[in-house]
């Protein structure tokens, strides 16, 4: 089956840094990829949708400034958080989809901002 | 816009019996709907989805899940739980006419008793 991976899984950075997570997609190219945060024992929240090679279309509320987004290519899109504070400290999930249903899971990205 | 309602936030069952898990939505058009479930810190692994055709659909791991239009929903059933079954479970509708965008319900704690 489709294969997403993220890296890192976990990361723990001092508040005021910036932080990259990558979301591939190992064996289908991804046309679009989607950004979602799920706060402790909440649901999914979408962030943003991105096509490869165009700006990312980001969700009310959603700070782009903040979440940097880059689909550069149909296997990889990246989620930079810049000048992260404590409250941005989350669980991020990215998805995958070739441009049909169903989108494909990584397994996460867990951040702790001290 | 769509909508997911998930009305149980937690379910114990005991190993052995049967779950059911309810999940109703509102969307203006036919809609695509899924199950997710999330391990503890994990990703989202996909069950089972609905685009048309038969309402009842079977998925992996013994699960299946019935599509009601007249009641806009789409519960999710197995007829026999095991302990690794505990998680939590998503479900999502999908709105083609808006970049396949998922919309997710609150989830529902699964709990299961030996």
């Amino acid at each position: 089956g489709a294969v997403v991976s993220q890296h890192p899984s976990w990361v723990i950075c001092k508040s005021g840094t910036s932080v990259k997570i990558e979301c591939r997609s190992l064996d289908f190219q991804a046309t679009t990829m989607f950004w979602y945060r799920q706060f402790p024992k909440q649901s999914l929240m979408l962030m943003a949708t991105s096509n490869e090679g165009s700006k990312a279309t980001y969700e009310q509320g959603v700070e782009k400034d903040k979440f940097l987004i880059n689909h550069a290519s149909l296997t990889l899109s990246t989620l930079t958080v810049t000048s992260a504070h404590p409250e941005d400290s989350s669980f991020y999930i990215c998805s995958a989809s070739d441009g049909d249903q169903p989108q494909h899971f990584g397994d996460g990205t867990r951040l702790s901002i001290l | 816009a769509q909508s997911v309602t998930q009305p149980d936030i937690h379910i114990t069952v005991s190993e052995g019996a049967s779950l059911e898990l309810r999940c109703n939505y509102s969307y203006g058009a036919t809609p695509y709907l899924f199950w997710y479930v999330q391990s503890p810190g994990q990703g989202l692994q996909l069950l089972l989805k609905y685009f048309s055709g038969d309402t009842l659909v079977q998925g992996i791991k013994g699960f299946e899940a019935e599509f009601k239009r007249s009641q806009s929903s789409f519960n999710l059933r197995k007829p026999s739980v095991h302990w690794s079954d505990a998680a939590e479970y998503f479900c999502a509708v999908g709105a083609p006419a808006a970049g396949n965008k998922l919309t997710f319900g609150g989830g529902t704690r699964v709990l299961v008793k030996p």
